[in-house]
């Protein structure tokens, strides 16, 4: 069965700094992946997803995720924070049937001057 | 595109009333997914439907809670009667079949 694991349920950083949210997944097939990002009071937007193509996935807004299957892990990083960023990010994996996927706890990001 | 769309976008009412919460997904989606959101319990699952059909319900929380899909552009999720526990963003998500979903704004239900 998949299951996904985030790290730290808030993570501050300073603008300018680099942003680093983990996730570790579990998953008897090859996994579809995946990053969403929750702006307040609204729905989740696709950050970015990792489809077996390459292990390095870049998405929108300047985050990306590397696929790391030693580590059964698919951190995601973005080398400068900004005041925008400020948001819940959600870990995903896929579950091998009907799209159905699996979402990790959210981790709330908080971006401080 | 105009995304997947929900409704009402709040709700505000009176425990052991009747709530229903409509989607309509994007078209040509053939996965359909409903989800609650709480602080206490974060993102849940509730049910998922597969070209129309319900293929898992488990999330559910009780028989207060039904869902159908009477077509491929239109699906409900009742609650009857409320209760303030169920206080909660209610979203909807679709997806075409790559199991990337996308999701609509949410239901903001407040039972009082």
């Amino acid at each position: 069965a998949q299951s996904v694991t985030q790290l730290g349920s808030h993570v501050s950083v300073s603008e300018g700094a680099l942003v680093l949210l983990r996730c570790n997944y579990s998953s008897s097939v090859p996994p579809y992946l995946f990053w969403y990002v929750q702006y307040p009071n609204q729905g989740l937007q696709l950050l970015l997803k990792y489809t077996s193509a390459a292990t390095l996935v870049k998405g929108i807004n300047g985050f990306e995720a590397e696929f790391k299957k030693s580590e059964t892990s698919f951190h995601l990083t973005k080398p400068s924070a900004h005041m925008s960023d400020a948001a819940e990010y959600f870990c995903a994996v896929g579950s091998g049937g009907y799209n159905k996927l699996i979402f990790g706890a959210g981790t709330r990001l908080a971006v401080h001057p | 595109d105009a995304g997947v769309i929900q409704s009402p976008r709040h709700e505000v009412t009176e425990m052991g009333q009747e709530v229903t919460l409509r989607c309509k997904p994007i078209s040509g989606h053939n996965s359909l997914f409903w989800y609650r959101q709480t602080m206490m319990r974060g993102l849940e699952l509730l049910i998922y439907f597969n070209n129309n059909v319900p293929i898992d319900d488990s999330g559910m929380p009780e028989d207060r809670f039904s869902a159908k899909m009477p077509n491929a552009s239109f699906s409900t999720l009742k609650i009857q009667p409320s209760e303030p526990r169920d206080s909660a963003v209610y979203f909807c998500a679709s997806s075409p079949g790559t199991e990337t979903q996308y999701f609509g704004p949410g239901t903001r239900l407040l039972v009082l």
